[in-house]
């Protein structure tokens, strides 16, 4: 059974560069949320999406965006990037948003470098 | 506003202790509270779920246990191990909002 799967692994990037990451959820989950790690810091909120849809955000700047297919992967997005944007990227999978009784699946992550 | 706190930051034990690592959350509205261990460098691995309407939930040697009235979780490891050495995040779902606020971690080293 296919958990979480991320990719790249690692990236490194230029300051005011592009990139994307992506994110394939667990088999029969749905619904996908993106978190920002800081190095030493618990996971930030970024955004979730469920029927392709951006559900919920969290205290991100619109340089961040996303998208879900068909399939329910996903795809980050970062425009602009910035040195602070260096962070490891976790993807996390579950049900849809009213099943509450169950947990998240989280990805190994993206190790995101910017200079 | 959800705040999470995770004492200690950090803890090193020698083998065969019994420890225990503190979660506190500020809002005690939760649908439930995830423990998660994350290797270096690595992602999040779930080691137990609890609902708000449980008090604990056990998987081996470990035992988490929730007083959403107070906003505390523990997070209880048996018999340690050094390959339980690890970053434990505690993180809780609100009842407002499908995201999850995450504690800052406590950096757990069991030496042999």
């Amino acid at each position: 059974d296919a958990g979480v799967t991320q990719s790249p692994t690692h990236l490194i990037k230029t300051r005011g560069q592009q990139v994307t990451l992506r994110c394939s959820p667990k088999s029969g989950h749905d619904t996908v949320s993106w978190y920002q790690q800081a190095l030493g810091q618990g996971p930030q909120f970024i955004f979730q999406y469920y029927e392709e849809e951006e559900r919920q955000r969290g205290n991100f700047p619109d340089r961040f965006s996303g998208h879900q297919f068909p399939n329910y992967s996903s795809e980050l997005n970062v425009n602009a990037l910035l040195l602070g944007d260096s962070a490891l990227y976790l993807c996390a999978s579950s049900l849809p948003p009213w099943g509450v009784a169950y947990g998240y699946t989280f990805g190994s992550g993206t190790r995101l470098t910017v200079v | 506003k959800q705040e999470v706190t995770q004492i200690p930051a950090a803890l090193s034990v020698p083998e065969g202790e019994n420890l225990v690592l503190n979660c506190s959350f500020t809002d005690s509205a939760i649908y439930n509270l995830q423990w998660f261990r994350q290797d270096p460098g690595k992602g999040l691995t779930s080691l137990l779920l609890i609902q708000s309407s449980q008090r604990e939930q056990t998987s081996g040697r470990l035992n988490a246990s929730l007083d959403k009235s107070s906003g505390r979780s523990t997070l209880y490891i048996a018999a340690s191990q050094p390959g339980d050495s690890a970053t434990y995040l505690c993180a809780v779902r609100n009842n407002a909002g499908n995201m999850l606020t995450f504690g800052g971690g406590t950096r757990l080293m069991v030496k042999p």
